[in-house]
């Protein structure tokens, strides 16, 4: 099935620094999301985007949708080890309700102390 | 918030036996629950799709009688795979859509047949 086209596919960075990753589509999503999964576990929700431009924080985390609506971005400040995790896009062609979502390939998160 | 128990967290079996997997809507009615699978280091792979009191909807390429799904409550999903061989070996995620929090994920199922 389609996936989205998630970057990078991983990272290694030190304690304390910033991190950016992304996600694009060649067709246009309505909702995006985005995920963090840490081994052995499901996916848990970080932040939802509903609107094309629209800019989110959810602590050290911010997320941006797109206004072409065919990508988006999300930064994590100030990283801290329990940050590493894999991190996942998801896409949306509606608006909320119960149509099945798109995930990108991930990006997988390691925060050197 | 909403929560999504899913069971159990790991199995083990032999080749040719069937393993059941469930997911429970805890406070919630999740009227649609999605099937996921997801292989190492890979991202998830919608399998199919669920809902109360109607037949499921499978992706292409996924064996229904292989995967079997019943969604006979607006709380419980479940999803039997039957005659498993060791491919079916993969980590199952269940997942459902709330009207607050978006997308509720359960916390997998390690399936490894042997």
């Amino acid at each position: 099935g389609q996936q989205l086209n998630q970057s990078p596919q991983s990272m290694f960075i030190q304690e304390g620094e910033d991190v950016s990753m992304n996600c694009t589509s060649s067709s246009i999503f309505n909702t995006w999301l985005w995920y963090k999964q840490d081994p052995g576990e499901g996916p848990v929700l970080l932040i939802a985007l509903y609107k094309a431009g629209e800019l989110t924080s959810n602590g050290r985390l911010t997320a941006q949708f797109g206004i072409t609506r065919k990508d988006s971005f999300l930064n994590i400040s100030a990283s801290i080890p329990s940050d590493v995790g894999i991190y996942f896009c998801a896409g949306q062609r509606g608006q909320g309700g119960s149509e099945k979502l798109v995930f990108g390939k991930g990006t997988k998160l390691t925060v050197n102390p | 918030g909403a929560v999504v128990s899913q069971h159990p967290s790991r199995v083990i079996c032999k080749s040719g036996t069937s393993v059941k997997i469930e997911c429970r809507s805890l406070d919630f009615q999740a009227t649609t629950m999605f099937w996921y699978r997801q292989f190492p280091k890979q991202s998830l792979m919608l399998m199919a799709t669920s809902n109360e009191g109607s037949k499921a909807t499978y992706e292409q390429g996924v064996e229904k009688d292989k995967f079997l799904i019943n969604h006979a409550s607006l709380t419980l999903s479940t999803l039997t795979v039957t005659s498993a061989h060791p491919e079916d070996s993969s980590f199952y995620i269940c997942s459902a859509p709330t009207r607050e929090y978006g997308y509720t994920f359960g916390s997998g199922t390690r399936l490894t047949v042997v």
